[in-house]
């Protein structure tokens, strides 16, 4: 059973508008959550993060909501730019055993029309 | 560039081969990860090592074999694979085992015939 899942596995947004990009997860025990970002043919790239204490980080254009009530993150992109077409992971981090370890989405592949 | 680098990129093997894939971190970091990403599904963690020493192993068949010589380096040795475990394999690298944050290679792309 995926712990954390993205529902959208594609999204197309107009150039200079907003990209909202959802995340959920079941799992309690996280407490801090990471978004990636991978272009084709490279390894995903951390973009921001956000510990459970917050309810929002901001980074440039790149801003992640959190809502732990409703176990519910976001990562709105504003405005979009054709060069964040990319599939962005939502990822969730806790630490089960010795290590932290990363629990993934399946990603959303994100393209920002010209 | 994140730092850290995988070999092959790509590699198509037989079900009676065996091969190796390699990653290499230059950023001074203690813990290395292997992660497998299947087609639609999501990275899926399969090892952990901190310090050359495994400390994770998330349930893997032993047809995977992990292998850290030292903490840049971290080999996944393959041998009898199965056409299901055709994948895109990833390596990651953090500062520490308790650091959030983790970098990755551009990873490998496996064809099991």
């Amino acid at each position: 059973d995926q712990q954390v899942k993205q529902n959208s596995p594609s999204l197309s947004v107009q150039e200079g508008r907003i990209s909202i990009l959802n995340c959920d997860y079941t799992n309690s025990m996280f407490d801090y959550f990471l978004w990636y970002k991978k272009y084709p043919a490279e390894g995903p790239t951390f973009l921001i993060s956000i510990s459970s204490i917050k309810d929002k980080n901001e980074d440039g254009r790149f801003t992640v909501f959190l809502n732990k009530s409703a176990k519910h993150l976001s990562l709105h992109i504003v405005p979009s730019q054709p060069g964040d077409s990319a599939v962005y992971f939502c990822a969730a981090s806790d630490r089960p055993g010795s290590a932290r370890q990363l629990t993934f989405g399946s990603g959303t592949q994100l393209t920002v029309l010209p | 560039e994140t730092g850290v680098t995988q070999t092959p990129r790509h590699l198509v093997m037989g079900m009676t081969n065996k091969k190796s894939l390699k990653c290499e971190q230059h950023l001074g970091h203690n813990a290395m990860y292997w992660y497998k990403q299947s087609a639609k599904k999501p990275l899926e963690l399969m090892f952990v090592y901190s310090l050359e020493e495994r400390v994770e192993n998330n349930s893997v068949p032993s047809r995977f074999s992990p292998e850290c010589p030292n903490s840049s380096h971290l080999f996944l040795h393959l041998h009898t694979l199965q056409p299901e475990d055709s994948a895109l394999y990833l390596c990651a690298s953090s500062l520490g085992t308790g650091d959030r944050e983790q970098y990755f290679g551009p990873g490998t792309r496996l064809t099991v015939t």
